[in-house]
């Protein structure tokens, strides 16, 4: 079993549809993290979290640490939305990645 | 500035070739990590560097080598490159440990035949 897994793997919604990946993990951290990667292939962080919930714009992130748990959610989803999010988990220097979940919005 | 920079884009090698991935960045990081991602799977760590000076192995380190220069520049090496490399990869740094964003390099496409 992998210690990170997201869900789905693979997700496909219309446009300005509610969105959740979930990223659940089995190891003790310090911090998650959710990342984006575009379908050109660069890797942009998004959240950085160790507790409670966080928002940029029309992206939130919750975490619950007793439940090993966390949420991305995308309000109001846009086609430029289309990407692959990854979530990570870590303490100390190394990050342990999971699979990511491949988000695509149709217009 | 101009983040974590990555040289070279793309690379053909025959089974058995060398080559060295070079990565710079320029926001002063202490930490640097080299990456290769394999279709259908996650980010995997090769090797990182906590400093300047040192460095440790990740997840899969086998057939590579990497050189921390200084504190801008983390080289990963492939002596003898082999199929199984065949991957993109991704150097990344951050400052310190856990509790800051990683920063990417826009990643190397490394083809071994």
């Amino acid at each position: 079993k992998n210690e990170v897994e997201q869900s789905p793997q693979n997700l496909t919604a219309q446009e300005g549809e509610f969105i959740t990946i979930n990223c659940s993990y089995s190891v003790g951290i310090s911090a998650l993290h959710w990342l984006q990667q575009h379908p050109g292939g660069g890797i942009v962080s998004l959240f950085m979290l160790s507790s409670g919930k966080k928002k940029h714009g029309r992206l939130i992130a919750t975490i619950n640490i007793q439940e090993k748990h966390s949420s991305l959610h995308i309000t109001a989803s846009h086609p430029r939305d289309s990407a692959v999010y990854i979530c990570a988990v870590g303490s100390n220097y190394q990050l342990i990645w999971g699979a990511g979940t491949k988000l695509i919005i149709k217009p | 500035n101009a983040g974590v920079t990555q040289t070279p884009k793309f690379q053909v090698l025959k089974t058995g070739q060398s080559m060295t991935l070079q990565c710079a960045q320029d926001m002063n990081h202490n930490s640097m990590y080299w990456y290769r991602q394999d279709p259908g799977m996650g980010l995997r760590l090769i090797y990182y560097s906590a400093s300047e000076g040192t460095t440790d192995k990740g997840e899969v380190p086998n057939g590579y080598n990497v050189s921390r220069l200084n504190k801008r520049e983390f080289s990963l090496r492939l002596e003898s490159a082999a199929p199984s490399q065949t991957s993109v990869y991704f150097c990344a740094s951050r400052e310190g440990q856990t509790y800051n964003e990683q920063f990417f390099g826009p990643g190397t496409r490394l083809t071994v035949l």
